[in-house]
């Protein structure tokens, strides 16, 4: 089955600086990969997402990049704000398929 | 109103207990889920159901049993649970299959189970 590795499982940054994170995954059919934010007591939202026939995806301050030879995508969160704080899962999943292959997670915490 | 809504928020049970966790969603989706979320793991699939039909049961012990009435409401039936089943048990739902491709999962604020 698919195996979805994240890193780094923890992350300081100081405000205004960058983060990134990183997920690798296995399956070469896989073709969807969302990324959701998770605050604490919170449920996980849906923050941004790309498709294997795209390489990278803006939205504001947050983008994500895929590199599908490599097998790896990567979550950019620029002028990161003390509201970013927040636990971030990576995913993955097949063409149709229901069955969504969570990260690890990763917790940010940004530094005011 | 997250769309998807979870009852109840926080449950604690006995080891012999029997309880329900329930899930509906207004999103007008096809394809329901229960995830487990537990300390320092990953989010785990539990089962999967599209148009009310099971299609993933991701080897789940049996003391998790699922229930999808419709489309729009899902169930898990607790028995028996052991202490290592406390967890943060989310339900999602998305599109599914024959609605828009590669739809997201729009999740509930879950159950919070603690098993003593």
């Amino acid at each position: 089955g698919e195996n979805v590795e994240q890193h780094p499982s923890t992350l300081s940054v100081q405000e205004g600086d960058s983060a990134v994170i990183k997920c690798t995954y296995s399956d070469s059919a896989s073709n969807y990969f969302p990324w959701y934010k998770q605050e604490l007591g919170k449920r996980p939202q849906l923050i941004i997402d790309i498709r294997s026939n795209v390489g990278e995806k803006k939205d504001q301050r947050i983008a994500v990049t895929l590199n599908k030879t490599a097998k790896h995508f990567s979550l950019h969160i620029t002028e990161t704000q003390p509201e970013d704080s927040a636990v971030y899962f990576c995913a993955v999943r097949k063409e149709y398929g229901n069955k969504l292959v969570f990260g690890a997670g990763t917790i940010l915490r940004v530094k005011s | 109103e997250t769309g998807v809504t979870q009852t109840p928020r926080h449950l604690v049970m006995g080891m012999t207990n029997k309880k329900s966790l329930k899930c509906e969603q207004h999103l007008g989706h096809n394809a329901m889920y229960w995830y487990k979320q537990s300390a320092k793991k990953p989010l785990e699939l539990m089962f999967v159901y599209n148009f009310k039909e099971q299609t993933e049961n991701n080897s789940v012990p049996s003391r998790f049993s699922p229930e999808c009435p419709n489309s729009s409401h899902l169930f898990l039936h607790l028995h028996t649970l052991q202490p290592e089943d406390s967890a943060l048990y989310l339900c999602a739902s998305s599109q599914g299959r024959s609605g828009s491709y590669n739809s997201p999962l729009h999740f509930g604020n879950g159950t919070r189970l603690t098993v003593t």
